[in-house]
């Protein structure tokens, strides 16, 4: 039983355009939602995150936006660059146990 | 400063055998968790440890898997009688607070368990 899904395992766009990244979950006990980025061999790093209090956060060319009545989040980066091609998992808390369920991730690359 | 730390990086033992997987979390962070990544998936939560105490281990796939933290600060993960289905990434994650006040989570590298 996924609990958070990344429908997409891939996604390719043109360097300057916006990415958008696609999350959706099932769990309504989730209040903490993360995005984490991770490059090949390396732990994933935390990139943005949104309490589930909120709808938007922006910070510098990342945007997160969720949506509670839809159980869907998305991330937004623009504009895209080419040091942005990693793979980006969505992570989401469970506010009872605190335990932090992953997403499958998606590989993102920005092209050239 | 020092971020998470995880030895060894990889692995290769043979089916059977008994590995240790030790994770160095951030001087101070009370919060320290450890995953387990296949490939194509994302991390899979095993345990969870709040100071000492493992605060959720409900992610142990099963008895084999055992974890401690004796002084609250660095964690090894044990594995008994280890089976090819092991193999994966394990990631050992840190955060400065625990519970509802924990947040942010920061990842060491990862240690590749291979078993043959």
């Amino acid at each position: 039983d996924q609990q958070v899904k990344q429908n997409s395992p891939s996604l390719s766009v043109q360097e300057g355009r916006i990415s958008i990244l696609n999350c959706d979950y099932t769990n309504s006990m989730f209040d903490y939602f993360l995005w984490y980025k991770k490059y090949p061999a390396e732990g994933p790093t935390f990139l943005i995150s949104i309490s589930s209090i909120k709808d938007k956060n922006e910070d510098g060319r990342f945007t997160v936006f969720l949506n509670k009545s839809a159980k869907h989040l998305s991330l937004h980066i623009v504009p895209s660059q080419p040091g942005d091609s990693a793979v980006y998992f969505c992570a989401a808390r469970d506010s009872g146990t605190y335990k932090y369920i992953f997403g499958t991730g998606t590989r993102l690359k920005v092209l050239a | 400063g020092a971020g998470v730390s995880q030895t060894p990086s990889n692995k290769v033992t043979e089916k059977g055998k008994y590995v240790e997987l030790r994770c160095d979390p951030i001087s101070g962070h009370t919060a320290l968790y450890w995953y387990r990544q296949s490939l194509g998936q994302g991390p899979e939560f095993l345990i969870y440890f709040q100071g000492t105490g493992a605060a959720d281990d409900s992610g142990l796939p099963n008895d084999r898997f055992f974890a401690v933290r004796p002084e609250g600060s660095v964690s090894t993960l044990k594995i008994q009688r280890t089976e090819r289905g092991d193999s994966a990434v394990y990631l050992c994650a840190s955060s400065p607070l625990a519970g509802a006040k924990g947040n942010e989570q920061f990842f060491g590298p990862g240690t590749r368990l291979t078993v043959l």
